[in-house]
């Protein structure tokens, strides 16, 4: 079974607006991740938070962690069209080996 | 890209043949993936290696068989393709050996009839 989940599936916003995807996992973690996959191509990683992290920001992107509720969270601000895809959590929770399990993901469109 | 290439892109074969697939990458990187991607599932783990002739199993495995006789190559095998493993599957590394991110290659789609 998948370790994380996303929420909501898919997601359709105006171009300019927020957008934020939520994730929710099952078993304690050493730390959460989050990915982008355009149509047709691989993953690209995001960015990562440790388990000891409560919040963290790339760019536009802010990704909150709360351990005591199992779930993250990723917030695009002011869109843009080529936000357009798809978007994965991935919990490592390993230690040994670095496998990270991947959630089914939210599809955002981003509407110019 | 991370310098990783997946060899064929595209594949259409029948069911009961075996396929092999090629991840390759160009930096060395000692940890190296196999997932594959179908709706509703996300990406599952099928193996992954962590050296040149260390592999284990992922979440998945049955029916998939890897090989890795050197660092820069990693190869899927089906041993009898069934329509089951339709599916596009990736390729990723990780660099370093903290909890670093994974790095994907682009994907081989890959239908059996």
């Amino acid at each position: 079974s998948q370790q994380g989940e996303e929420d909501p599936q898919a997601l359709s916003i105006q171009e300019g607006e927020n957008a934020t995807m939520n994730c929710s996992y099952k078993t304690s973690i050493n730390n959460l991740q989050w990915y982008r996959q355009n149509s047709g191509r691989g993953l690209v990683h995001l960015i990562l938070i440790r388990s000891n992290e409560r919040e963290k920001h790339s760019g536009r992107l802010r990704v909150t962690l709360d351990t005591s509720k199992k779930s993250s969270s990723l917030l695009i601000t002011a869109s843009r069209a080529a936000d357009t895809a798809s978007y994965f959590c991935a919990t490592d929770n390993s230690g040994g080996y670095q496998k990270v399990t991947f959630g089914i993901g939210t599809k955002l469109q981003v509407i110019p | 890209d991370a310098g990783i290439t997946q060899s064929p892109r595209h594949k259409v074969t029948e069911t009961g043949t075996p396929v092999t697939l090629r991840c390759h990458q160009t930096e060395n990187h000692r940890y190296m993936y196999w997932y594959r991607q179908d709706p509703g599932h996300g990406l599952r783990l099928i193996h992954y290696s962590y050296g040149v002739k260390d592999t284990d199993k992922g979440e998945v495995s049955d029916g998939y068989s890897v090989s890795r006789s050197k660092t820069e190559d990693f190869l899927l095998t089906l041993e009898s393709a069934t329509s089951s493993q339709t599916s596009v599957y990736f390729c990723a590394i990780k660099k370093g050996t903290v909890p670093y991110e994974q790095y994907f290659g682009p994907g081989t789609r890959l239908t059996v009839t």
